[in-house]
């Protein structure tokens, strides 16, 4: 099974910082790299897909970058609604794997 | 417009087995390019994927639960169904099912509201 690990798993930020998050995959997975936004008690939203594809809706301040086995997630400027666990998830091979999460919290 | 919603029994003692229906619209379950994944969340937790089925009734199971899971679906009911034999405690948790589409990398794009299911006697 390909393990994903996610860096940090926890920060605290304030409206307006930049953060990123790192998703690093033990094998390659190309760039079958999807990054989720779960809010408490809510689904898990799909952001990016295929490690830079922005979904549509998603606010640009959002980014996604990598491939093979090193990805980032680039918050560029914090909003309100941004405090949130971020997981990343290969679907380049089954069984699919996430990583552990990152929240990211209010400073 | 496309929907996803889990239902099933909100408590299961330990020994038994779980048995969650997922019913989709807006897509069909023998469109090629789509597929559902079951995955689930216990309380804190990150996601752990589960289970997935393809159009062609090809399937995939995470490894170290695979003696215990079968998916199946029913296309004409528009239904995906997961069954979890010898639920345990460590089983409960929040059981999504989301939707995969190949214009998305595999990625899942839509995902059900999710069905709380607690083990215990």
């Amino acid at each position: 099974d390909i393990q994903m690990t996610q860096s940090p798993s926890s920060l605290s930020a304030s409206v307006g910082d930049g953060v990123t998050i790192t998703c690093r995959a033990s094998q390659s997975v190309s760039t079958y790299l999807n990054w989720y936004q779960q809010k408490p008690g809510k689904a898990p939203k799909l952001l990016i897909s295929a490690a830079s594809n922005l979904q549509s809706g998603v606010p640009s301040r959002f980014s996604g970058s990598g491939a093979g086995t090193d990805f980032t997630l680039t918050i560029s400027s914090l909003q309100p609604e941004d405090f949130a666990t971020y997981y990343c998830q290969q679907s380049n091979s089954f069984p699919r794997t996430f990583g552990q999460g990152t929240k990211v919290e209010i400073k | 417009q496309v929907t996803l919603k889990e239902s099933g029994p909100v408590l299961v003692k330990p020994t038994e087995t779980l048995t969650l229906t997922c019913t989709v619209s807006g897509f069909s379950l023998s469109n090629v390019r789509m597929g559902v994944s079951w995955i689930r969340q216990p309380p804190g937790k990150a996601l752990e994927w589960l289970a997935h089925i393809f159009s062609n009734d090809e399937k995939a199971y995470r490894t170290n639960v695979k003696s215990r899971l079968t998916i199946s679906k029913d296309t004409s009911k528009s239904q995906v169904v997961l069954t979890m034999t010898n639920m345990d405690p460590v089983d409960t948790g929040t059981y999504y099912c989301a939707r995969s589409s190949q214009g998305q990398w595999q990625a899942y794009d839509y995902w059900g509201q999710g069905a709380p299911v607690s083990v215990s006697s």
